[in-house]
């Protein structure tokens, strides 16, 4: 069975600081692929990011960040200088091939409050 | 892309009634998904179409849960019956179905209370 914990229900932050979410999950495959999400008041999630699980190597993207590390089974995501408009749910999620489609696993959530 | 699609944004029923929601994937997206996302929770899959054909259905979809995609574009997702714990957030995703693990488009979802 496959797990995704995000342990952080919620996070606030003033503006401008760093802000580290934290992603850990469980599979007993070797082929995975993992997620990020976004989901704004809207309620429609937009991707983030996707990174396959023979690919260690650290992502940045603009002000955002993500550091996967297999040995403990995390895939943490960085917002460097928030900005009020991240403020949003971001969920972190798995993916397994199970024949004909890959479908995701989400953890709970993570939701980030940036005030100024 | 114009984006995937859903209507209604809001459905307010009383239990016991049936509700009939729609989804318009992005155009020539083969893969088609339902999620359900109730609140606090991340979105749990509920089952998943390519082409018209539906390949997968979760243990969460139970008999009173119907999905349909007749010609490989719109999908319609049926509850019957309803009760108060199929209140939730009804998501669609699609892809286009080029490699595997790919990345899902989302709509906003349909918010379904029932009374």
């Amino acid at each position: 069975a496959q797990k995704v914990t995000q342990a952080q229900t919620e996070i606030s932050v003033v503006e401008k600081e760093d802000v580290t979410l934290d992603c850990v999950y469980e599979t007993r495959d070797t082929t995975y692929y993992l997620f990020w999400y976004k989901q704004p008041p809207s309620g429609e999630l937009v991707f983030l990011i996707r990174r396959n699980s023979f690919d260690e190597q650290n992502e940045i993207s603009g002000r955002y960040s993500w550091n996967f590390q297999k040995s403990t089974s995390s895939f943490n995501f960085t917002i460097t200088a928030s900005q009020v408009v991240d403020s949003a749910v971001y969920f972190c999620a798995l993916s397994i091939n199970t024949g004909t489609a890959s479908k995701l696993t989400f953890g709970t959530g993570t939701r980030l409050q940036v005030t100024l | 892309d114009t984006g995937v699609s859903q209507n209604p944004r809001h459905k307010i029923t009383k239990r016991g009634q049936n509700v009939t929601f729609r989804c318009d994937p992005i155009s020539e997206h083969n893969r088609l998904y339902w999620y359900r996302q109730t609140l606090g929770q991340g979105p749990e899959f509920l089952t998943y179409f390519q082409n018209e054909a539906q390949l997968e259905k979760s243990r969460l979809l139970s008999d009173r849960f119907s999905a349909e995609r007749p010609k490989g574009s719109f999908s319609t997702l049926e509850i019957q019956r309803t009760e108060q714990g199929d209140s939730a957030m009804y998501l669609c995703a699609s892809s286009p179905d080029r490699e595997r693990y790919e990345k899902l488009f989302f709509g906003s979802g349909t918010q379904l209370s029932v009374l």
